[in-house]
């Protein structure tokens, strides 16, 4: 069982949607990073948590310490929010990522 | 620019041959990191450096595979007699500290085909 789990694995949406993605993870993990991924590209960090809330821009983030779980929600949704959104459990010198959920918005 | 920078962005390589990888991390960051990812999967831990020394190394580091980060800036990934399940993009991240307290640089990966 692998120490992150994302859920969904796929979402589509309509532009202007509210969006949920949600990470579970196992003991051992300090911090919670939220991370994004185009097609073909690179990995772009999005958040860095390790309790509370944080928000850029359309992005929110969230972690609950106690059940383990983080979400994060894209508020007003566009197209250019199509991407790879992927969980990271930080610990140390270690990440150890969920599989990816593959967000896709139509216009 | 002063991202993390990966060269090639691409490589086609017959299986047998040997393949090098560059990564020159941000040049603040003392730590430097190696991922693999194949499709439909996130990236997966092979090697870390902290300054110029491997601290640790993934049990998916095969013998094949060797990393150096001689004098603590840029690190280079070695693939020695490549084979197909080689192929997969090669990720390199730095960061100043540790990712209890610090974000993931990623440069834009490596791209490996092993026909």
């Amino acid at each position: 069982k692998n120490e992150v789990e994302q859920s969904p694995q796929n979402l589509t949406a309509q532009e202007g949607e509210f969006i949920t993605i949600n990470c579970s993870y196992s003991v051992g993990i300090s911090a919670l990073h939220w991370l994004q991924q185009h097609p073909g590209g690179g990995i772009v960090s999005l958040f860095m948590l390790s309790s509370g809330k944080k928000k850029h821009g359309r992005l929110i983030a969230t972690i609950n310490i106690q059940e383990k779980h983080s979400s994060l929600h894209i508020t007003a949704s566009h197209p250019r929010d199509s991407a790879v959104y992927i969980c990271a459990g930080g610990s140390n010198y270690k990440l150890t990522f969920g599989k990816g959920t593959l967000l896709t918005v139509n216009p | 620019d002063t991202g993390v920078s990966q060269d090639p962005r691409h490589k086609i390589t017959k299986r047998g041959q040997n393949v090098t990888f560059r990564c020159d991390p941000i040049s603040e960051h003392n730590r430097l990191y190696w991922y693999r990812q194949t499709l439909g999967q996130g990236p997966e831990f092979l090697t870390y450096f902290q300054n110029e020394a491997q601290l640790e190394k993934s049990r998916l580091l095969s013998d094949r595979f060797s990393a150096e980060r001689p004098k603590g800036s840029f690190s280079t990934l070695e693939i020695q007699r490549t084979e197909q399940g080689d192929s997969a993009m090669y990720l390199c991240a730095s960061s100043p500290f540790s990712f209890e307290n610090t974000e993931a640089f990623f440069g834009q990966g490596t791209r490996l085909t092993v026909v």
